[in-house]
């Protein structure tokens, strides 16, 4: 059974300061998703990651893929409040298939 | 219409109560899928759909829970028998085709009382 693990769960920022989350998943999978979503909000689609060592960048936030060590890092550069929000990585485990998401981290950005 | 379309965006019903949840997807996706997140944590899987038939319905949790897709666009959630544990937020995705990616629905929020 996959299995996706997302640490950490909740994570306080000051403005200004770089992190990382972190994804884990248990089994093979096609590929990686990072989604957004803001308080009582749907979920906004981040990045795709189709391959080992894919790396995507979307201003503030990048996105890493290692196929192998079955890891995904959403890295933070500079972080604004304006990043404040869940953020969930998801894997497909199967083409076409269904995502298993993780938990969720929540981000809170403090000025 | 541009997105995902849920309705209603919030129903609230007593226990017992059978509720249908509808899903307009983007116009020509075919694959659809439907979540159901609670408070805190992330989506899980409840059923896919690859036109009007079910791809996987895996997800569903018993057979209070049931999908339809009759047409290949718009899709029904229906729960019979509500119980005070379906309560959470029922979010439905579509996507071009199954393995492309998928857009997210605002979802509709389901209290049973």
């Amino acid at each position: 059974e996959l299995k996706v693990e997302q640490n950490p769960l909740f994570l306080s920022m000051q403005e200004g300061k770089n992190y990382t989350i972190y994804c884990n998943y248990s089994t093979t999978s096609d590929r990686l998703y990072w989604y957004r979503q803001d308080p009582g909000k749907s979920l906004e689609s981040l990045f795709v990651l189709l391959s080992n060592g894919a790396v995507k960048q979307e201003g503030r936030l990048m996105a890493s893929l290692d196929t192998k060590a079955r890891l995904s890092t959403l890295h933070i550069t500079a972080a604004v409040h304006d990043l404040s929000a869940t953020y969930f990585c998801a894997v497909e485990r199967e083409y076409g298939n269904k995502l298993v998401f993780g938990a969720g981290t929540i981000l809170r950005v403090k000025s | 219409g541009a997105g995902v379309s849920q309705t209603p965006s919030n129903k609230v019903t007593e226990k017992g109560k059978y509720v249908e949840l509808r899903c307009d997807p983007i116009s020509g996706h075919t694959a659809l899928y439907w979540y159901r997140q609670s408070l805190g944590q992330g989506p899980e899987f409840l059923i896919y759909f690859q036109g009007t038939g079910a791809a996987d319905d895996s997800g569903l949790p018993n057979d209070r829970f049931f999908a339809v897709r009759p047409e290949g666009s718009v899709s029904t959630l229906k729960i019979q028998r509500t119980e005070r544990g379906d309560s959470a937020v029922y979010l439905c995705a579509s996507s071009r085709t199954g393995g492309t990616e998928a857009f997210f629905g605002q979802g509709t929020r389901l209290t049973v009382v």
